[in-house]
């Protein structure tokens, strides 16, 4: 069974603190993705990883991904208010030409002043 | 340019009556997904229309679910005879084609009284 699971699922934490999360995937992949969704709103493209060991980083957000451990994070570095939302991971399994996304569970993300 | 749109963005109905609810995608967009969610939870893929190609029906979760894509562009989710449980937010995506980034709409909120 496919599966991406995220954690933790909920994290409550002070503005000004780093914290990591995680998206541990069970299928083989070349291709994750992040999106961001704020209460009542839809998902917003966060980003697009596409290769063992790509990096990207964008504000106080930086992602990273691991195809061999089957692994993708997502560092908050220095949270701010404005980060509160939930997070979500997307795997598009492989091979090549595969299309149906299979997406974490949430992590919902609550950054305190 | 334009994102995805979707109508209504809220829709309240009464248990047993019929809903249709629409989605636009990017224009050029190959690919269209549709995707359930329900309050606090993740997202729940139900069908995959690429390009001409029969669609991939396999998540729509009864019969009472169909939805078609004209001319490869506007989709049409409806559900039949609605239930309580039907009650979630209903999303709609495009991507460029398949497996590649995509783009939500705002969703339509659906209340089945």
């Amino acid at each position: 069974e496919l599966k991406v699971e995220q954690n933790p699922l909920f994290l409550s934490m002070q503005e000004g603190k780093n914290y990591t999360i995680y998206c541990n995937y069970s299928t083989t992949s070349d291709r994750l993705y992040w999106y961001r969704q704020d209460p009542g709103k839809s998902l917003e493209s966060l980003f697009v990883l596409l290769s063992n060991g790509a990096v990207k980083q964008e504000g106080r957000l930086m992602a990273s991904l691991d195809t061999k451990a089957r692994l993708s994070t997502l560092h908050i570095t220095a949270a701010v208010h404005d980060l509160s939302a939930t997070y979500f991971c997307a795997v598009v399994p492989s091979p090549l030409g595969a299309y149906k996304y299979i997406f974490g569970t949430g992590t919902r993300l609550k950054v305190l002043a | 340019g334009a994102g995805v749109s979707q109508s209504p963005s809220n829709k309240v109905t009464e248990k047993g009556k019929d809903v249709e609810l629409r989605c636009d995608p990017i224009s050029g967009h190959t690919a269209l997904y549709w995707y359930r969610q329900s309050l606090g939870q993740g997202l729940e893929f139900l069908i995959y229309f690429q390009g001409n190609s029969a669609p991939d029906k396999s998540g729509l979760p009864s019969d009472r679910f169909s939805a078609e894509r004209t001319g490869g562009s506007v989709s049409t989710l409806t559900i039949q005879r609605t239930q309580q449980e039907d009650s979630a937010v209903y999303l709609c995506a495009s991507s460029p084609d398949r497996g590649q980034e995509q783009f939500f709409g705002p969703g339509t909120r659906l209340t089945v009284l």
